[in-house]
């Protein structure tokens, strides 16, 4: 099946930028997303892009997709305490149409220090 | 707007014990879904439902069963909890067309001794 991998951790300083990367196997997806898992919640949607771009921006947040390499990343600017959890990237096939599954990576633990 | 509820918070289940996750969504989402969150794995997939009387199965749907009486409820039936099952369950619902965002629950944690 397809795969999405990410590191298991990443301990950044409180006002740096962090930046959590993913790579997935799957060239027909259509959809790639990153939720943020604060303790003892479920996830949460953080943003998302289209296969057909190659950068979003929100606020703080950043989403590079290089699709040749099927590389997604993640750049929080001024990193904040508050941002302390865990960060899933995901996507969605273009194969997947009926089942509308996301495939999970096993998420990135960001830890901000003080 | 309540969302995606699931109940309950925690579970404890001895090995052979049945029960019942509970899930309830309120934004008349057609779509809706049961992942396990397992250390180190991400989250798999066990059951899906596109709509009200139909179900499939995920990833990894052996020893749990699932239906869809209405649009709002999505329960997840354990009928012989093993310890393999000892996991954080999600529960997730999304809009039936274009729209892609999945909408969770805040999460069920089992532990089958």
């Amino acid at each position: 099946g397809e795969d999405v991998e990410q590191s298991l951790f990443l301990s950044v300083r409180e006002g740096d930028s962090s930046v959590i990367n993913c790579t997935y196997t799957d060239s027909s997806s259509t959809y790639l997303y990153w939720y943020k898992q604060e303790p003892g919640a479920g996830l949460q949607l953080l943003t998302y892009i289209f296969s057909n771009m190659d950068m979003k921006q929100d606020q703080r947040l950043t989403v590079l997709l290089n699709k040749k390499d099927k590389h997604l990343s993640l750049r929080i600017a001024d990193t904040q305490t508050g941002d302390s959890a865990i960060y899933f990237c995901a996507e969605r096939g273009g194969k997947d149409t009926g089942r509308r599954a996301l495939t999970f990576g096993s998420g990135t633990r960001l830890q901000v220090q003080p | 707007n309540a969302g995606v509820t699931q109940t309950p918070k925690f579970q404890v289940l001895k090995t052979g014990q049945s029960m019942t996750l509970q899930c309830a969504q309120d934004m008349n989402h057609e779509y809706m879904s049961w992942y396990r969150q397992d250390p180190g794995m991400g989250l798999r997939l066990i059951h899906y439902s596109v709509g009200a009387g139909i179900t499939d199965q995920g990833e990894v749907p052996n020893g749990y069963n699932v239906s869809r009486s209405t649009t709002e409820d999505f329960p997840l039936r354990l009928l012989s909890a093993a310890p393999s099952q000892t996991s954080v369950y999600f529960c997730a619902s999304s809009y039936s067309t274009s729209r892609e965002k999945l909408f969770f629950g805040s999460g069920t944690q089992l532990s089958v001794l």
